[in-house]
């Protein structure tokens, strides 16, 4: 079956650190992958999506981006956050076979 | 622009008391339409799909209906274990007619059932 991995699960940053977000998946081949926000336990906005490796789109400008170095390793990335980055953020992949998008159990960053 | 809009924001109801919850949406192109589950600090729990006007699906309480404009989440005799965030959410055909799977969410709804 397949699963998903998303770490950290939690974590507290300083204004102006790097970030780096990690998501795999397993039991599956060339999975979409997608990172998405969920500002104040409310609607999901998603950030960047990837049918490849290497292969990456970004839905909103932010401090943020993306790479995807391996068929099934999704991150999400900055080189100076900012408060405003603070969130929870959600991986998510699609199969080649279905429609269904399915989430990992997401990764809450505060940034202080 | 794809908008997803759920009513109520919040739903109290005491054991046993049926309800629905209301997904309206505009989309170009409709693809799916997917209902979620979100408990307190952790990721949505896939529920159902939806592809087409008229379609219903059911599992456990949970009864999902779509119609063109809108899509109904009909829980019946809830549980307090029932209590969780609903999130809708609808996926659209990009301007090439391919999908890569992406999702417009709806802000959700707030079910507290009571014991």
């Amino acid at each position: 079956s397949q699963t998903i991995h998303q770490w950290p699960a939690t974590l507290v940053q300083p204004v102006g650190s790097p970030l780096s977000l990690e998501c795999t998946v397993e039991g599956t081949s060339n999975p979409n992958l997608y990172w998405y926000r969920q500002a104040a336990g409310r609607g999901l906005q998603l950030l960047f999506y990837s049918v490849g490796i290497g292969q990456i789109s970004s839905e909103v400008p932010q401090n943020l981006s993306a790479s995807r170095p391996q068929d099934r390793q999704f991150i999400l990335s900055s080189k100076k956050l900012l408060l405003s980055d603070s969130g929870f953020y959600l991986c998510a992949w699609r199969g080649t076979a279905g429609n269904t998008i399915y989430f990992g159990e997401g990764s809450w960053l505060t940034v202080v | 622009e794809d908008q997803v809009t759920q009513s109520p924001e919040a739903l109290r109801l005491q054991e046993g008391e049926s309800s629905s919850l209301n997904c309206s949406y505009t989309v170009s192109g409709l693809r799916g339409l997917f209902w979620y589950r979100q408990d307190p600090g952790k990721g949505p729990e896939f529920l159902f799909t939806l592809y087409s006007a008229g379609e219903e699906k059911e599992k456990e309480r949970l009864k999902a209906t779509l119609t063109k404009k809108e899509s109904f989440l009909h829980i019946t005799a809830p549980k307090p274990e029932d209590s969780a965030t609903y999130l809708c959410a609808v996926q659209a055909a990009d301007a090439g007619g391919t999908s890569y799977g992406k999702l417009t969410f709806g802000q959700g709804t707030i079910l507290t059932v009571h014991p």
